[in-house]
């Protein structure tokens, strides 16, 4: 199974800056996929990342609130912009495809003040 | 657009008991399901992948059932350990998609 290592592992922001969150595979993989898990919820896909192409946001994600990057086929970045409270989540990034089981790396411990 | 739900929220069991996780969707057009554990701190474990086709999987102490078309999903474990202790979140991956739907997970906390 895949190996996913994420940087950092956590954080803590001043309101109004921006993080960006690290995600690198040990193997080749076509997709990447990145989530938040905010306090006593469930994981929500924020966007899936190809490489070659622009990330697809869910609905009521944006992209200028979380820029995406997939230079290349194990290597991914997540940025949460203008960071508020509410982004205090943890961020997961995961991979996996078709009838293969999808990893996920530790995550990033996200809390602004 | 799917949901996913888990009960109990969460169990508390002493050592050495079997018990049974369970999960639910709502929509039955499912490519696989799968099943998590998730330690505090701690990212994902997969524990067990069952496919749309299959009905069970097992590993070790834990097997996984499936009923596709009643939209459910059972994940027992056999005599419970400390170690045990954790959030188990199931997810369900659509025909549509490529991404996981999720439960909010059983929390588990297995006593000495």
């Amino acid at each position: 199974s895949a190996v996913i290592s994420q940087k950092p592992s956590r954080d803590i922001c001043q309101r109004g800056t921006s993080l960006t969150i690290q995600c690198q595979v040990d193997s080749q993989v076509t997709m990447m996929f990145w989530y938040r898990q905010q306090p006593g919820q469930s994981l929500t896909l924020i966007a899936t990342a190809n490489q070659g192409s622009e990330a697809t946001y869910e609905s009521g994600f944006v992209i200028d609130k979380f820029p995406i990057s997939r230079p290349n086929l194990t290597f991914s970045t997540l940025t949460v912009s203008n960071m508020s409270p509410e982004d205090s989540s943890i961020y997961l990034c995961s991979v996996g495809q078709g009838r293969q089981p999808q990893h996920f790396g530790d995550g990033t411990r996200l809390s602004i003040l | 657009k799917q949901e996913v739900t888990q009960i109990p929220a969460a169990l508390s069991v002493p050592e050495g008991e079997n018990l049974v996780l369970n999960c639910s969707f709502t929509d039955s057009a499912i490519y696989n399901l799968q099943w998590f554990r998730q330690d505090p701190g701690k990212g994902l474990t997969s524990l067990l992948l069952i496919q749309s086709s299959q009905r069970e999987q097992t590993s070790g102490r834990l097997n996984a059932s499936l009923d596709k078309s009643s939209g459910r999903s059972t994940l027992y474990i056999a005599a419970s350990q400390p170690g045990d202790s954790a959030t188990y979140l199931c997810a369900v991956k659509q025909n549509s998609g490529y991404a996981l739907n999720f439960g909010k997970g059983t929390s588990l906390l297995v006593t000495p």
